[in-house]
């Protein structure tokens, strides 16, 4: 079975300040990560994805990746936070093991707040 | 690119009454999935379509949900007869044919908001 954790509900930061929401998984196979943000109002936009070779993974407006397959770990990163990055971000894995079928398990998203 | 849209974008009806809700995928999209978030929980898988096939259904709750998508095209999730818990967002993706391992990205809708009172 695959799964994923997000531990913090929220992470509160400040414009200019890194940022950092945390994700851990478990599947049987090789992981396939990915994120998601959701924006009050919209629907789920993907952010970036992580399949195979380099551990870090640069995706859409400056957030990043960092792959971690000691500690199981996705976590988002993004150097400096803006305002407008406040939103609920999911993170989703799928097992590589074809019998786990191609449908994502979503971790229980992680609602980020930047404040001016 | 049209991305995928979801109709109707909210939905109010009383229990025991019947949903239909519509997801269009993008253009081209073989597959095409059901997801569903209840109660500000996890989003959770619902079922997968390849065409007009049903891959994988196992993330269906009971026999009160029926999904059909007839040509390969767009696809419809019947809710029948609706209960209090099936309240929640419903959200649709679709992604292009199957790469190698399945590594392809799904590409969300705008989801649907049902209330069911």
């Amino acid at each position: 079975a695959q799964s994923v954790a997000q531990p913090e509900d929220q992470v509160n930061v400040a414009e200019g300040n890194p940022l950092t929401v945390k994700c851990t998984y478990s599947v049987s196979g090789n992981p396939y990560l990915f994120w998601y943000v959701q924006y009050p109002n919209r629907g789920l936009q993907f952010l970036l994805k992580y399949i195979t070779g380099d551990n870090l993974v640069k995706g859409s407006y400056g957030f990043e990746a960092e792959f971690n397959k000691s500690q199981t770990s996705f976590h988002l990163k993004k150097p400096s936070a803006l305002v407008s990055d406040s939103a609920l971000y999911f993170c989703a894995v799928r097992d590589s093991l074809k019998a786990a079928g191609n449908k994502l398990t979503f971790g229980g998203g992680t609602r980020v707040l930047v404040k001016p | 690119e049209a991305g995928v849209t979801q109709f109707p974008s909210h939905s109010v009806i009383e229990k025991g009454q019947t949903v239909t809700l519509r997801c269009d995928p993008i253009s081209g999209h073989d597959n095409l999935y059901w997801y569903r978030r209840v109660m500000g929980k996890e989003i959770k898988f619902l079922l997968h379509f390849v065409k007009e096939s049903k891959q994988d259904e196992s993330g269906m709750p009971n026999n009160r949900f029926l999904a059909e998508r007839t040509g390969g095209t767009y696809s419809t999730l019947k809710v029948q007869p609706a209960e209090l818990e099936d309240s929640g967002v419903y959200f649709c993706a679709s992604s292009t044919r199957l790469l190698a391992g399945g590594q392809e990205t799904q590409y969300f809708g705008p989801g649907t908001r049902l209330l069911v009172l």
